[in-house]
């Protein structure tokens, strides 16, 4: 069974880095074909993708965000990174990892989302 | 503003067929594959529909999805109250080299 657990600060003030870590289960992420995404929602807005980060080692970064965005993994400890720099508050809502296999776009398995405000 | 493009709202009675649409373009809907999420208030979206038209295991096959073209849709029968909830659509966009998003369809049963 599959399981992803989202984690990080709840609160980040404007211009701080934000850190967040997936940590999953039920697969290896050196598998072939499978991949971690970074999925966020402001509140009451539509879902925003941020990331992927692949088997293969193979990344993509949504064009917006891509020079403030990086993702990472850590494969013998079944986790992945996400930094994101210089915070803003337009930056906060749910921040989701989503488990994705042979396609690069259908998330099968979510975690249950960490809500990050940006604030002073 | 979202590359994939959801009516914001829609309502129907419980017992109908509704049809949500999702529109693109041919570098994203038109060239890969499209899934769709059912997301409740507070809660993470649920996988419903990918590869266009295939379902999970554990997805009713009251819910069933197509594409066309530059579009996608996602049609529910028999509809239920419980039903009612956020649906997003989703794609890889081979031009831009990420994953777009619709900006979501608001159902009400009622």
């Amino acid at each position: 069974q599959v399981t992803l657990r989202d984690s990080g600060p709840a609160l980040v003030k404007p211009t701080q880095t934000l850190t967040l870590t997936c940590t999953f289960s039920g697969f290896s992420l050196s598998t072939n074909g499978m991949y971690i995404n970074w999925i966020r929602q402001a509140p009451g807005k539509a879902l925003e993708w941020l990331a992927l980060i692949g088997w293969d080692d193979t990344r993509y970064y949504n064009p917006s965000l891509k020079t403030r965005v990086t993702i990472s993994k850590d494969t013998s400890n079944n986790q992945v990174v996400l930094t994101v720099t210089n915070m803003d508050p337009v930056d906060t809502g749910t921040y989701y990892c989503a488990w994705a296999r042979e396609s690069f776009s259908s998330f099968d398995i979510w975690g249950q989302g960490t809500l990050v405000t940006v604030s002073p | 503003q979202s590359l994939l493009t959801q009516p914001p709202s829609m309502s129907a009675a419980p017992g109908q067929r509704i049809s949500i649409s999702c529109s693109g373009r041919t570098s994203n809907i038109e060239t890969n594959f499209v899934s769709w999420y059912q997301q409740f208030p507070g809660t993470a979206p649920r996988f419903l529909i990918y590869d266009d038209d295939k379902r999970p295991s554990d997805i009713p096959d009251r819910f069933s999805g197509s594409k066309s073209g530059t579009s996608a849709t996602l049609d529910i029968n028999l509809l239920q109250t419980e039903d009612e909830a956020t649906y997003y659509c989703g794609t890889w966009d081979s031009t831009l080299r990420s994953v777009v998003f619709g900006g979501g369809t608001k159902l009400t049963v009622l």
